[in-house]
């Protein structure tokens, strides 16, 4: 099945860094990637949308400046949380769509915990 | 924002019972989809249901939705311990974003 790779897995640094998730399908053509935030215990919130070749297209409430989104080709959406601060902690899972139409299952990545500390 | 609640937030059976969650939605949907997350794990999906279908088996998953309700069930059969984990619903809405919304989830504990 479609396989996307998120990394790293972990991230722990100090306030004032930026940090830059990453996010791969591997074996097929991601023409739209998410990016989702979930904080302990609760559900994913839609962060952006992440379409290739174009601006990310930001939910409400996203700050576009703190959440720097890049989709540079069909297999890449890169996140950089940039000036990250401890409310930045949280836990970030990619996903993927791929070229067969709306009615098809979205493919996540395994998550990226990040901490600041 | 989330699309809908899911009921119950938290459920614990014991093995071989069956553990039904249910998610209720806004909007007008393209599909609904189920989807399972262990722990500190991303999402592996389960089942996707399209708005004109009532009914979706998959092994032990038994997927309900009523549009005239804006509702879902997920039914897992003979339950093991590990179906140990959270379980989301999502809906893609009718405009060609391809985002879902997700709802609030059930942790669900299946005690050996």
């Amino acid at each position: 099945g479609a396989v996307v790779s998120q990394h790293p897995s972990r991230v722990i640094c100090k306030s004032g860094t930026s940090v830059k998730i990453e996010c791969r399908s591997l074996d097929f053509q991601a023409t739209t990637m998410f990016w989702y935030r979930q904080f302990p215990k609760q559900s994913l919130m839609l962060m952006a949308t992440s379409n290739e070749g174009s601006k990310a297209t930001y939910e409400q409430g996203v700050e576009k400046d703190k959440f720097l989104i890049n989709h540079a080709s069909l297999t890449l959406s890169t996140l950089t949380v940039t000036s990250a601060h401890p409310e930045d902690s949280s836990f970030y899972i990619c996903s993927a769509s791929g070229l067969q139409g709306i009615n098809q299952p979205q493919h996540f990545g395994d998550g990226t915990r990040l901490s600041i500390l | 924002s989330q699309q809908g609640e899911e009921d119950p937030q938290a459920l614990s059976i014991q093995e071989g019972e069956n553990a039904t969650m249910n998610c209720s939605y806004k909007t007008s949907i393209n599909n609904l989809q189920w989807y399972r997350q262990n722990s500190g794990r991303g999402l592996v999906h389960l089942i996707l249901i399209r708005s004109n279908e009532r009914e979706k088996h998959s092994g032990r998953l038994r997927v309900t939705l009523d549009t005239s309700k804006k509702s879902s069930s997920l039914l897992i059969t003979a339950s093991r311990a590990a179906d140990t984990a959270s379980y989301f619903c999502a809906t893609a809405g009718m405009d060609s974003s391809y985002k879902l919304i997700f709802g609030s989830g059930t942790r669900l504990l299946v005690r050996p």
